[in-house]
């Protein structure tokens, strides 16, 4: 069964709005979530890496301040793009870390369209 | 993390045997081998891990060779299921709130009916 829930599977806004999209850990306590972008024909590119009570840490080049990271329990974190534009229009997935030796859970992932 | 080579893109026959070559030739003793798969608009997918032994589950088999400077991932009955971007990755194992995973660009299986 799934072990990590991402909502919306897709989302249209329009330019100069703000989009959240949730991560929910559903049998682990997560006290870190990985947050990645993935552009059309391109690899995931990590973004920031969510820390459950504390600031989120963000890859060099993402702007922390257009893409906010709330991560206020063990089970989710938030990533809300704030004034939305068709640039930011990408593919945009959630993991947790690797459980033991186990690999990383993914989420499914949001279509983020903006017109 | 140890960079990987893979070829961009490889076909294969439903029902055959796809053999997906993975080279690392800078992997470090305490570095593990992952693969992981993601299918067209969805998330990536674990399929399997190893170290120095082969391994197999339910979804393939791992063959690292013995320099473990590269391996291959198998996926014995290929469906056209597994039609997917194919990631090999090469890190020291987490044991939770390590840190993100860097993707390459992978492999593009296609299976043929």
């Amino acid at each position: 069964g799934a072990v990590v829930s991402q909502h919306p599977s897709w989302v249209i806004c329009k330019s100069g709005t703000s989009v959240k999209i949730e991560c929910r850990s559903l049998d682990f306590q997560a006290t870190t979530m990985f947050w990645y972008r993935q552009f059309p024909k391109q690899s995931l590119m990590l973004m920031a890496t969510s820390n459950e009570g504390s600031k989120a840490t963000y890859e060099q080049g993402v702007e922390k301040d257009k893409f906010l990271i709330n991560h206020a329990s063990l089970t989710l974190s938030t990533l809300t793009v704030t004034s939305a534009h068709p640039e930011d229009s990408s593919f945009y997935i959630c993991s947790l870390p690797g459980q033991g030796r186990l690999g990383a859970f993914f989420g499914q992932g949001t279509r983020l369209t903006v017109v | 993390d140890a960079k990987t080579t893979q070829p961009p893109s490889m076909d294969c026959a439903e029902g055959r045997a796809a053999n997906l070559p993975c080279n690392h030739s800078t992997i470090s003793g305490n570095e593990y081998v992952y693969w992981y798969r993601q299918i067209h608009s969805q998330g990536p997918q674990y399929i399997i891990h190893g170290l120095k032994n082969n391994e197999t589950n339910e979804m393939a088999s791992l063959i690292i060779t013995e320099d473990r400077k590269s391996s291959t991932l198998i996926l014995p009955h290929a469906t056209l299921r597994d039609t997917a971007v194919y990631y090999c990755i090469v890190r020291v194992a987490s044991g939770g709130g390590a840190d993100g995973l860097t993707f390459g660009k992978g492999t593009h299986l296609i299976i043929q009916p």
